[in-house]
C-alpha cells in the first residue's frame, strides 16, 4: 500500500530565503507526482506535475524534482515571499489507468516571515 | 469558468441529522472526486466517479455515507445520520483530459 510522507510538518523562514520541502513515497512504481498549495480555509491548487519519466519541473520561483528510484520528491522555492505562506501537499498517482487514485501526503505548513 | 462550486460552504448540525453536500464540477471534466480533510487523518479520498458512474467507493467510511452523481454537472454527498466524528472539511474535485485535479473551496461541516 502506497504511503506518502512529508518532512518537515511545519517550517518558518524569513522572507527572501530559499527553501526545500520534502516528500517521500513507499512504492516507487508511480505514474506521476503533483505538488499542491492550500491556503487557509481554501481548496487545493495544483502547482507542478511531474510525470514518472521526468526528473523535474519548473514554474517561476518553484522547482520540483523527482527521484523515483529512491521514492523522493522535493519542492524548491526560491527567494521566498510572505505570499508563499500556505500548506504544501504532494500527491502521487500510482498507475496510468484511468481508475488509479491519487494519494496525498499530510502536507508541510510554511510560514514566511516578513 | 467559475471553477468547482460547492454548497453549502459551512454547515452546523446536530448529531443524528441528515447532511447533504453539493458539488458542481467544471463543465467537461469527466472525473469527480469527494475528499474529506481532518487534522488527524489529512486528506482522504472517499469516492470518485467517471462519466457519472461510481468507480471506487472504498474510502467511504461506513454505510451512513452515500454519494450520487445524477448528471455530469451535479453530485451530492449525503451523511445520514451524522455523528460528531464526521466533522471535517469535505472537498469536491474534478479532472478533465489533463492530469490535474481542480478542487472546490470545500464545505466545513461541524456536527454537534
Amino acid at each position: 500500500k502506497q504511503e506518502v510522507t512529508q518532512i518537515p510538518a511545519a517550517l518558518s523562514v524569513p522572507e527572501g530565503e530559499n527553501l526545500v520541502l520534502n516528500c517521500s513515497f513507499t512504492d516507487s512504481a508511480i505514474y506521476n507526482l503533483q505538488w499542491f498549495r492550500q491556503d487557509p480555509g481554501k481548496g487545493l491548487t495544483s502547482l507542478l506535475l511531474i510525470q514518472s519519466s521526468q526528473r523535474e519541473q519548473t514554474s517561476g520561483r518553484l522547482n520540483a524534482s523527482l527521484d523515483k528510484s529512491s521514492g523522493r520528491s522535493t519542492l524548491y522555492i526560491a527567494a521566498s515571499q510572505p505570499g508563499d505562506s500556505a500548506t504544501y501537499l504532494c500527491a502521487v498517482r500510482q498507475g496510468k489507468t484511468s481508475y488509479d487514485k491519487v494519494i496525498f501526503g499530510p502536507g508541510t505548513s510554511l510560514s514566511v516571515i516578513p | 469558468d467559475a471553477g468547482v462550486i460547492q454548497s453549502p460552504r459551512h454547515e452546523v448540525t446536530e448529531m443524528g441529522q441528515e447532511v447533504t453536500l453539493r458539488c458542481k464540477p467544471i463543465s467537461g471534466h469527466d472525473y469527480l472526486f469527494w475528499y474529506r480533510q481532518t487534522m488527524m487523518r489529512g486528506l482522504e479520498l472517499l469516492i470518485y466517479f467517471n462519466n457519472n458512474v461510481p468507480i471506487d467507493d472504498s474510502g467511504m467510511p461506513e454505510d451512513r455515507f452515500s454519494a450520487k452523481m445524477p448528471n455530469a454537472s451535479f453530485s451530492t454527498l449525503k451523511i445520514q445520520p451524522s455523528e460528531p466524528r464526521d466533522s471535517a472539511v469535505y472537498f469536491c474535485a474534478c479532472r478533465g483530459g489533463r492530469e490535474t485535479q481542480y478542487f472546490g473551496p470545500g464545505t466545513r461541516l461541524l456536527v454537534l
